[in-house]
């Protein structure tokens, strides 16, 4: 079975400095791995994908992700947060071949001006 | 690229009404949809994986005669919450699969449900 714990409910960061959401995963397979932004009320962007190519993967708006298998980690990083960042964000796991994502329970992350 | 619409964005009804929630692929068909739901400050949880033509897959837990699903066509999927009750406010969110499977999941913008 496929799980993701996100290590982190809430991150707070002051525009222009680093963001980092944690994620750790467990897969019984080769995992594909995404990480998904929601802003209040919206339906979920996708932001990366991990699919067993590169390890280090870039996303939209300037996110990137690491696949890092050691750690079973997937940890999500911007290198300047903007205030328009702010939302909640969520890690997904799926197995290659499975149709079901799995979802952690989100990072809501706060931008202070 | 992929776009889902999902109508209405919000809505409110009675207690012990019926509610209808649509989802649609604009611009691909997707012989596979899935239905989310979503509390407050919580996870997405999935409820049923909806398949055009057949019956829908429900998750266990969840009331199959209480969210009935339809996928009567390639580019639509309906969600019908029968007899609602206060503890069926939340929101659902449809994704569907644009030809990519996982990697190419669209979700819609999500209806907000409150039922009072």
């Amino acid at each position: 079975a496929q799980s993701v714990t996100q290590l982190d409910s809430h991150v707070s960061v002051s525009e222009g400095t680093p963001v980092l959401l944690r994620c750790n995963y467990s897969s019984s397979y080769s995992p594909s791995l995404f990480w998904y932004v929601q802003h209040p009320n919206k339906g979920l962007q996708l932001l990366l994908k991990y699919t067993s190519a590169a390890t280090l993967v870039k996303g939209i708006n300037g996110f990137e992700a690491e696949f890092k298998k050691s750690e079973t980690s997937f940890h999500l990083t911007k290198p300047s947060a903007h205030m328009s960042d702010a939302a909640e964000y969520f890690c997904v796991v799926t197995a290659a071949g499975f149709q079901k994502l799995v979802f952690g329970t989100g990072t809501r992350l706060l931008v202070s001006p | 690229g992929a776009v889902v619409s999902q109508h209405p964005s919000r809505v409110i009804c009675k207690s012990g009404t019926s509610v209808k929630i649509e989802c649609r692929s604009l611009d691909f068909q997707a012989t596979t949809m899935f239905w989310y739901r979503q509390f407050p400050k919580q996870s997405l949880m999935l409820m049923a994986t909806s398949n055009e033509g057949s019956k829908a897959t429900y998750e266990q837990g969840v009331e199959k005669d209480k969210f009935l699903i339809n996928h009567a066509s390639l580019t639509l999927s309906t969600l019908t919450v029968t007899s609602a009750h206060p503890e069926d406010s939340s929101f659902y969110i449809c994704s569907a699969d644009s030809g990519q499977g996982t990697y190419g999941y669209t979700f819609g913008s999500g209806t907000r449900l409150t039922v009072v």
